[in-house]
């Protein structure tokens, strides 16, 4: 059981170029969302979806797209990179489309550069 | 909107003695509350959770956490620390929009060190 995984790992991108963030878990979860994380401000959601078909927009969306066409794979994809993209990303899964009191279980995180 | 707070950036101990991790939070209507370590360079793991019942939690680790309705708090404590305890701690709170899905609200995050 592999949970969550991410790839790459570590990633450096020039201004402007595009890249996709690839996410894939084999625990059947419904739930599924990208987080980044940046020093003193914690995680931030920036896309979640909560089946096959359906995502929605968190607290920081812009210059990000998602789509879900599989329960397993929830892609986060770069459009134009800016340096204020430079960050960790986490995509994260749980079990259940409402259920709120369900583990949400994370990858080891995307290490990404933009210069 | 939910929000927490962790309002300790670092928290240094001494290992063998007890830690505290605070957090505050602000929701309305009944909390659902988290805690999550995230040890460097890795993903962030889950620790335990508040959801009903009773107000000390126990989690992985050792680790426990009160929840205090009155002062709305939801503080991470263990009763005697290890060095390999050394790691980012977040607290997070469910937030439910009307007519939304849930998510989880993360606060910024408490780098805790244990000294030897």
């Amino acid at each position: 059981n592999a949970g969550v995984t991410q790839t790459p790992k570590f990633q450096v991108l020039k201004t402007g170029q595009s890249m996709t963030l690839q996410c894939a878990q084999d625990m059947n979860h419904e739930y599924m969302s990208w987080y980044r994380q940046d020093p003193g401000m914690g995680l931030r959601l920036i896309h979640y979806s909560v089946g096959a078909g359906i995502t929605d927009q968190g607290e920081v969306p812009n210059g990000y797209n998602v789509s879900r066409s599989t329960t397993e794979d929830f892609p986060l994809r770069l459009l134009s990179a800016a340096p204020s993209q430079t960050s960790v990303y986490f995509c994260a899964s749980r079990q259940g489309q409402g259920s709120s009191g369900n583990t949400i279980y994370f990858g080891e995180g995307s290490w990404l550069t933009v210069v | 909107a939910q929000s927490v707070a962790q309002p300790e950036d670092q928290v240094n101990v001494a290992e063998g003695n007890p830690l505290t991790v605070k957090c505050t939070y602000s929701v309305s209507g009944n909390p659902y509350l988290f805690w999550y370590v995230q040890y460097p360079n890795r993903g962030l793991q889950f620790l335990l959770k508040y959801i009903t019942g009773d107000n000390l939690v126990k989690g992985s680790y050792g680790f426990e956490a009160e929840f205090n309705k009155s002062q709305t708090s939801f503080h991470l404590k263990k009763p005697s620390a290890l060095v390999s305890d050394s790691a980012l701690y977040f607290c997070a709170v469910r937030d439910r929009p009307p007519g939304g899905y849930n998510k989880l609200i993360f606060g910024a995050g408490t780098r805790l060190a244990v000294h030897p």
